[in-house]
């Protein structure tokens, strides 16, 4: 079956430090991926998204993920968290299945220590 | 842009009553909408799709008499939880899309309901 993995549910930085979150799908087909973010009792943000051309996308507040077709990953980096940057992220996928649904992963808690 | 509001934010209600939860897109006409559900430090789990003007598609095991949905304009959805109950309680979440279907489409999502069945 067609999965989205975060590893590691809880994510602890200090500030300023580089935030790493992992996204790896199963899928032998490329999906569109995605980046949300949410913050507490709030809907989700949009941060960036890959859907074709350059692998190493960039999107708001300083996140970047790169696409890496041969690790079938799609990993969210920053050089420098901020304590704003405390939230939940959500890593999700279409066109898996030739469907445009989502499938999100379990979601990766950033805490960002001062 | 694509900006997209629910209403109301917060609802608590009794058991055996029905609420019904407003889904807009603000400034864009969203072709479709979808309807998730969240439980408490969990992921999305998506109910039902919507389309304008027709009826919605429900994810397999998402009770349809139940969870009413309907996509009566390009900006506007409304779910209505039909005899809720205490189980019911959870944060519903919508979001919404310009084109019908089309993948790796961004989906533009809503800032939740959170619904209290007493």
């Amino acid at each position: 079956a067609q999965s989205v993995t975060q590893l590691g549910s809880h994510v602890s930085v200090s500030e300023g430090a580089l935030v790493l979150l992992r996204c790896n799908y199963s899928s032998s087909v490329p999906p569109y991926l995605f980046w949300y973010v949410q913050y507490p009792n709030q809907g989700l943000q949009l941060l960036l998204k890959y859907t074709t051309g350059a692998t190493l996308v960039k999107g708001i507040n300083g996140f970047e993920a790169e696409f890496k077709k041969s690790e079938t990953s799609f990993h969210l980096t920053k050089p420098s968290a901020h304590m704003s940057d405390a939230a939940e992220y959500f890593c999700a996928v279409s066109g898996i299945s030739g469907t445009y649904k989502y499938i999100f992963g379990t979601g990766t808690r950033l805490k960002v220590l001062a | 842009g694509a900006v997209v509001s629910q209403h109301p934010s917060r609802v608590i209600c009794k058991s055996g009553t029905s609420v019904k939860i407003e889904c807009r897109s603000l400034d864009f006409q969203a072709t479709t909408m979808f309807w998730y559900r969240q439980f408490p430090k969990q992921s999305l789990m998506l109910m039902a799709t919507s389309n304008e003007g027709s009826k919605a598609t429900y994810e397999q095991g998402v009770e349809k008499d139940k969870f009413l949905i309907n996509h009566a304009s390009l900006t506007l959805s409304t779910l209505t939880v039909t005899s809720a109950h205490p189980e019911d309680s959870s944060f519903y979440i919508c979001s919404a899309s310009f084109l019908a279907g089309a993948q790796g489409e961004t989906q533009y999502f809503g800032p939740g309901t959170r619904l209290l069945v007493l």
